[in-house]
C-alpha cells in the first residue's frame, strides 16, 4: 500500500542554518504530496503542497519539489530561525484516497538554537 | 475561537472505563476525521466520515467507536479503554471534493490510559 518515510529526527540546528528534512514516498500512480507543520501544543496545519510531478511548493521560505524519478518530497529552508522550531510531517494523497485521506509520515522534529 | 474544537483537551482515565471524545466544527465542511499520534510512528487514522450518513473505518479502528451526530460534529468513543489507547487524538475537517488535499486540524485530545 501507500506509505510515507521520513528521515528520523530529531534534528538540532543553529539559527540560519540550511536545513533538509528528508520524504521519500511509496504510492500507486500519482498522489498529490504535502508538508504539514505542528508546533508545540498545537495541531498540525499545512505548510505546503505539490500536486503533479516537478512542481515545487512554498511557503514561510520553506520550498519542496516533488521528484517523480526519485519518489521523494524533501522539505529545504535555506535559514532556519528559532521559530522554525516544530515536528513536520510529510504526507501523500493518493490516487485512489477519496480525497482528504492522507497518509502521513512519521514525522521529524526540528529543534533550533539560538 | 478555533475552527475545529476538540474537548477534553486532556483526559485521564483508567483501563475498562467509557470514554468519549467530541470534535465540533464551524468550517462548514462535510468531511471528518479522527487520528491518533504516537511518537515515532505518525498520525494514523481511525476513522473517517464524509457526510452525516457515511462512516468508514481507518487503518486502525479496532478498539473505537464514532457518531456522526450532525455535519458539524463528530465523536470518537473508546468502549473499554486500555493503556495502549495512550496516545493525542486529533479531528480534521476537509471540504467536499478533498480536491486540495488540505486538512483542518483540532489541538488534539491528550488520552492518558491508566
Amino acid at each position: 500500500g501507500d506509505s510515507v518515510t521520513q528521515m528520523e529526527g530529531p534534528v538540532t540546528l543553529s539559527e540560519e542554518a540550511f536545513l533538509t528534512i528528508n520524504c521519500t514516498y511509496t504510492a500507486t500512480g500519482y498522489p498529490s504530496l504535502f508538508w504539514y507543520v505542528q508546533y508545540p501544543g498545537e495541531g498540525l496545519q499545512l505548510l505546503l503542497k505539490a500536486t503533479k510531478a516537478d512542481d515545487k511548493g512554498s511557503n514561510k521560505g520553506f520550498e519542496a519539489t516533488y521528484r517523480k524519478e526519485t519518489t521523494s518530497f524533501h522539505l529545504e529552508k535555506g535559514s532556519v530561525q528559532v521559530s522554525d522550531s516544530a515536528v513536520y510531517f510529510c504526507a501523500l494523497s493518493g490516487l485512489y484516497n477519496q480525497g482528504g485521506k492522507l497518509i502521513f509520515g512519521q514525522g521529524t522534529e526540528l529543534s533550533v538554537k539560538p | 475561537d478555533a475552527d475545529v474544537t476538540q474537548t477534553p483537551r486532556n483526559r485521564i482515565t483508567k483501563t475498562g472505563k467509557r470514554i468519549m471524545l467530541e470534535c465540533s466544527q464551524t468550517k462548514g465542511h462535510d468531511r471528518m476525521y479522527w487520528y491518533r499520534q504516537d511518537p515515532g510512528l505518525g498520525l494514523r487514522l481511525i476513522y473517517y466520515s464524509f457526510d452525516v450518513k457515511d462512516i468508514n473505518k481507518g487503518e486502525i479502528s479496532d478498539g473505537y467507536s464514532v457518531s456522526r451526530q450532525a455535519q458539524a460534529k463528530f465523536s470518537l468513543s473508546l468502549e473499554s479503554a486500555i493503556p495502549n489507547q495512550t496516545a493525542l487524538y486529533f479531528c480534521a475537517t476537509s471540504d467536499l471534493a478533498g480536491v486540495s488535499g488540505e486538512l483542518f486540524f483540532g489541538e488534539g485530545s491528550r488520552l492518558t490510559v491508566l
